[in-house]
């Protein structure tokens, strides 16, 4: 079965300081990877998707994740955190099977503090 | 603009006074799916449907009903409610492909009492 595990529930970093999410999946064929944000009291935004080609791939507000295949990871990384990245960061696998069956995996989450 | 609306945003009501959450979106998504976060279970699937009158079930449908009578409307129904359906609810749509992924709404907050 498919799974996400994002090791870490809860990282603060100081402001400007650089940040790494990590996150593990388990998932049979080449995996749809997403991590969205969660700001308090609000919905999920897409941050940014991989599905094939460069295993570097950029985001909105200034994130990037990299795919590692032989890790099974896809690692959310910014070089310079803001006060307005305070957040939960959930990482998700796309999993369709062949039974029809259809859903977002979605890890428990990281939530991020960042201190002034 | 391109988005998911669900209404209400906050609810709060009694065991077994049915209700339902409206779910609608304007971007022709095929899939639609509901999803409940609890404190530290995370985000669970309710339901899904792939396209109008195909729906099937996801990890949690245990007191839960949906239809999908138009493409853009996913309705999520609670027939007798109970306390441990209290959660927020997040409906979310995605085209055909995985390639664009889900785009979710803001979020119900349902209380039961």
């Amino acid at each position: 079965a498919q799974s996400v595990t994002q090791p870490d529930i809860h990282i603060t970093v100081s402001e400007g300081a650089s940040l790494e999410l990590r996150c593990n999946y388990s998932y049979g064929a080449t995996p749809y990877l997403f991590w969205y944000v969660q700001s308090p009291g609000q919905g999920l935004q897409l941050l940014l998707k991989y599905f094939s080609g460069d295993t570097l791939v950029q985001g909105i507000k200034g994130f990037e994740a990299e795919f590692k295949r032989s890790q099974s990871s896809f690692n959310l990384r910014k070089p310079s955190v803001h006060w307005s990245d305070a957040a939960e960061y959930f990482c998700a696998v796309g999993a369709s099977t062949q039974g029809g069956s259809e859903k977002l995996v979605f890890g428990k989450g990281t939530k991020l503090t960042v201190n002034p | 603009e391109a988005q998911v609306t669900q209404n209400p945003r906050y609810l709060i009501t009694v065991t077994g006074k049915k209700l339902t959450v409206t779910c609608s979106q304007n971007m022709n998504h095929e899939y639609m799916s509901w999803y409940r976060q609890d404190p530290g279970l995370g985000l669970r699937q309710i339901y899904y449907s792939m396209n109008v009158e195909v729906t099937d079930k996801g990890d949690v449908p245990e007191g839960y009903k949906v239809s999908r009578k138009e493409k853009r409307n996913f309705p999520l129904i609670l027939e007798s409610p109970s306390p441990n359906q209290t959660s927020l609810y997040f409906c979310a749509s995605r085209p055909y492909t995985w390639n664009y992924g889900y785009t979710f709404g803001s979020g119900t907050r349902l209380t039961v009492v």
